[in-house]
């Protein structure tokens, strides 16, 4: 079935880096741009960063811009975010999403999502 | 930024019960709105996207309205399952936004 699954959390010192890994299966993964949404404990979703589907663009929400990375690797079917120079405030889950598009690849939203990983920035 | 603000944050319902989600946005997306439900420790689910069009597998209950900068999510008869959260996003522009969320409890 249409799947993704996360990897590559735990508990970090602020500063520090870490890799998130998403692993997609059950549809085309180079036919589509994936996300990261991240939720704070208790709190809301934010939006984090997008990858076309052929790795060649990419866009990040302000609070991580400089300090995290997208990529893709698509022979493997894996999603890829390092993060680095961590802080309090990117603890959080991490969700990777699939884009889900019209037929003139118009984002409409997320279709499938990961069941998240837990990044814990504290001393 | 585009910013998105949903009411209530927090609405307490019971089984039966039509309830309505609103979600306002600081400019104008047209009908680039999604909505998001999420039952706790679990991944958000797409319920409507295009602001009114329902996800596949989404029971009909389930309705979505506006364009522009208001648009509403209605359950119109409340089941036990559809206690959760519920959040907005727009996909009109980078960086893409969601709402803060409404939390729909039981009474």
């Amino acid at each position: 079935q249409v799947q993704l699954v996360e990897s590559g959390g735990g508990v970090v010192q602020p500063g520090r880096s870490l890799r998130l890994s998403c692993a997609a299966s059950g549809f085309t993964f180079n036919n589509f741009g994936i996300h990261w949404v991240r939720q704070a404990p208790g709190k809301g979703l934010e939006w984090v960063a997008v990858i076309s589907s052929d790795g060649s663009n990419k866009i990040y929400a302000d609070s991580v811009k400089g300090r995290f990375t997208i990529s893709r690797d698509n022979s493997k079917n894996t999603l890829y975010l390092q993060m680095s120079s961590l802080r309090a405030e990117d603890t959080a889950v991490y969700y990777c999403a699939k884009g889900f598009y019209s037929r003139s690849s118009f984002l409409f939203g997320m279709d499938v999502w990961g069941q998240g990983t837990t990044i814990t920035v504290s001393s | 930024d585009i910013q998105l603000t949903q009411s209530p944050s927090f609405l307490s319902a019971s089984v039966g019960d039509s309830v309505t989600i609103t979600c306002r946005t600081s400019q104008g997306i047209g009908g680039s709105l999604a909505w998001y439900q999420q039952k706790p420790g679990k991944a958000p689910k797409l319920l409507i996207f295009g602001a009114s069009t329902l996800q596949s597998g989404v029971p009909s209950r389930f309705s979505g309205r506006g364009s522009g900068t208001e648009f509403t999510l209605t359950i119109s008869s409340l089941q036990p399952e559809d206690f959760a959260a519920y959040y907005c996003q727009q996909l009109n522009s980078y960086p893409l936004t969601f709402g803060g969320g409404t939390k729909v409890e039981i009474k």
